[in-house]
C-alpha cells in the first residue's frame, strides 16, 4: 500500500495552460505539504495544511493554489503555467505539525512546461 | 548566504570504506535536524534525526555542533546501496517548515 501517492507522475504541458496535481495519504496524518525541487535540486516548501487549515504559505506566485478537501488530500492547482514552473513537485505528510515529526514524501510529479 | 549549505560532492568511496561530510546552517535558533536520503529521481526518505548528543543508527553516525552551526554524517563500511544524495535538513522553528540543503552525492564503488 502506498503511503503518500501523487497523480500524475509525469505532466507535460504548454505554457499558459492550467493543471492540477493530486496528493493522497493513507497514514492518518494531520499535516500535509507541497514542495518544489528545481533543476538545482533544492527542495523548497511551498504550502502546508494542518487538518485542512493552511498554516504555511511561502512566497509563491498566486498562480499556485492549494486545496485540501479533507486531511487525507492536498491538491495543487497551477494557472497560466510558465517555463520556470518546470520542476518536480513533491507532496509530503507528517503525523502533526511539530518540528520533530518525520515527513513522508510521495513519489513526486515531474512537470515539464514547453 | 544559503540557509543550509552542503558540499555537493560527489564523494567517491570504495566499498567498505568510511566517508563523512558536513552541512552548515545559518539560523542559530534552529531546533530540529535531520539527514534524508534521496535516490536518483526518487522521493527523499528520512535516514535519521540528529540529536544534540549525537546518535548512531547501524553504520550511520550523526553529530550536531550547535556552537559552529553544523551537522555531520559518517557512514562506516560503505555498501554499494549507500550510493545516493544525502540531504541535510534543518527546521528553524517549531513547525514542520523544513529547510533542505542541495545534497551531498555519495558514490560507492566496488
Amino acid at each position: 500500500d502506498t503511503a503518500v501517492s501523487q497523480t500524475p507522475k509525469y505532466l507535460v504541458t504548454q505554457m499558459g495552460n492550467d493543471k492540477s496535481i493530486k496528493c493522497e495519504q493513507n497514514l492518518g496524518h494531520d499535516t500535509m505539504y507541497w514542495y518544489k525541487q528545481d533543476s538545482k535540486k533544492f527542495l523548497k516548501i511551498m504550502f502546508s495544511y494542518n487538518n485542512k487549515e493552511l498554516i504555511i504559505n511561502e512566497t509563491v506566485p498566486n498562480r499556485f493554489s492549494p486545496k485540501s478537501p479533507d486531511k487525507a488530500h492536498l491538491n495543487l492547482h497551477i494557472n497560466s503555467l510558465e517555463l520556470g514552473d518546470s520542476a518536480v513537485y513533491f507532496c509530503a505528510s507528517s503525523p502533526t505539525r511539530i518540528s520533530t515529526d518525520t515527513q513522508y514524501f510521495g513519489p513526486g510529479t515531474r512537470l515539464t512546461v514547453l | 548566504r544559503k540557509e543550509v549549505e552542503q558540499d555537493p560532492g560527489p564523494f567517491n568511496v570504495p566499498e567498505g570504506a568510511t566517508v563523512a561530510f558536513n552541512c552548515t546552517y545559518s539560523n542559530s535558533a534552529s531546533q530540529s535536524f535531520f539527514w534524508y536520503r534521496q535516490d536518483c529521481r526518487k522521493e527523499p526518505k528520512l535516514l535519521m534525526s540528529v540529536y544534540s548528543s549525537g546518535n548512531e543508527d547501524g553504520r550511520f553516525t550523526a553529530q550536531l555542533n550547535r556552537a559552529s552551526q553544523y551537522i555531520s554524517l559518517l557512514i562506516r563500511d560503505s555498501k554499494l546501496s549507500d550510493s545516493a544524495t544525502y540531504l541535510c535538513v534543518v527546521n528553524p522553528r517549531g513547525w514542520g517548515k523544513l529547510q533542505f540543503g542541495a545534497g551531498t552525492q555519495v558514490v560507492v564503488t566496488p
